[in-house]
């Protein structure tokens, strides 16, 4: 069981836009900074979304990231079938002294 | 840029160590953290620990008593071992550049597939 919680799966129609949550507490998303990352399949996984709301180099605008309290959202628009994997959250979870990812939420683009 | 390799045997027997090395280049390993993560099959991420380049260390709290992360920088690598394994442990290991001491991992290793078996 995750300390941090995410639906395990979520769906769209391609152009549209999704949202995936990331639901923690004080000791983790709440005071700390929430990365988010994409995982094809079979491959590692690869940063989409650092310190809360920022892209790295190379990550497209159809990918953003919010925090409110003590969850996190990652929003995609304009989905392309491209974008079908697996997603998680991570953050540092202060109680526990270590960092946390979510329990991933695999998107599919119908 | 910064690429990682993770080298090491595929398959460990129960109770003994896994050992891995991952390599850095594009970059030297001074500065920033370096962690490692591991995903068992179909499952989701763990983390497992990490190690700055001048040697200090911080591990997840389950993991803690089996795990031993040490750095060569002369070499541009860093290492895991993990102790007494067990069928659990059984997974894709990966390692990954840490920018910020368990959180903000880029870019990561292909990753490397331990299996624990007899």
């Amino acid at each position: 069981q995750s300390v941090l919680t995410q639906p395990p799966s979520v769906s769209a129609a391609p152009g549209q836009k999704v949202t995936i949550s990331c639901s923690g507490s004080s000791s983790n998303i709440g005071n700390n900074y929430v990365s988010w990352y994409q995982q094809l399949p079979r491959t590692a996984p690869k940063l989409l979304i650092y310190e809360n709301n920022k892209r790295p180099s190379g990550i497209p605008d159809r990918f953003s990231g919010s925090t409110s309290g003590t969850s996190a959202t990652l929003g995609i628009t304009g989905l392309q079938t491209g974008d079908e994997a697996d997603y998680y959250c991570e953050t540092w979870d202060n109680s526990l002294s270590a960092g946390v990812f979510g329990g991933g939420t695999k998107l599919t683009v119908l | 840029q910064v690429q990682l390799q993770g080298s090491g045997p595929g398959l460990v027997k129960p109770s003994e160590t896994l050992s891995l090395t991952c390599t850095v280049s594009g970059g030297s390993i001074i500065s920033y953290y370096w962690s490692w993560i591991r995903q068992p099959p179909g499952k989701g991420l763990e983390w497992i620990g990490y190690i700055s380049y001048s040697g200090s260390t911080s591990y997840n709290p389950s993991l803690k008593s089996r795990v031993t992360i040490s750095v060569d920088t002369s070499k541009n690598q860093f290492s895991l071992k993990l102790s007494s394994v067990t069928a659990a442990d059984t997974a894709v290991y990966y390692c990954a550049r840490d920018r910020d001491g368990g959180n903000l991992f880029d870019p990561w290793g292909q990753g490397n597939l331990v299996t624990v078996s007899s």
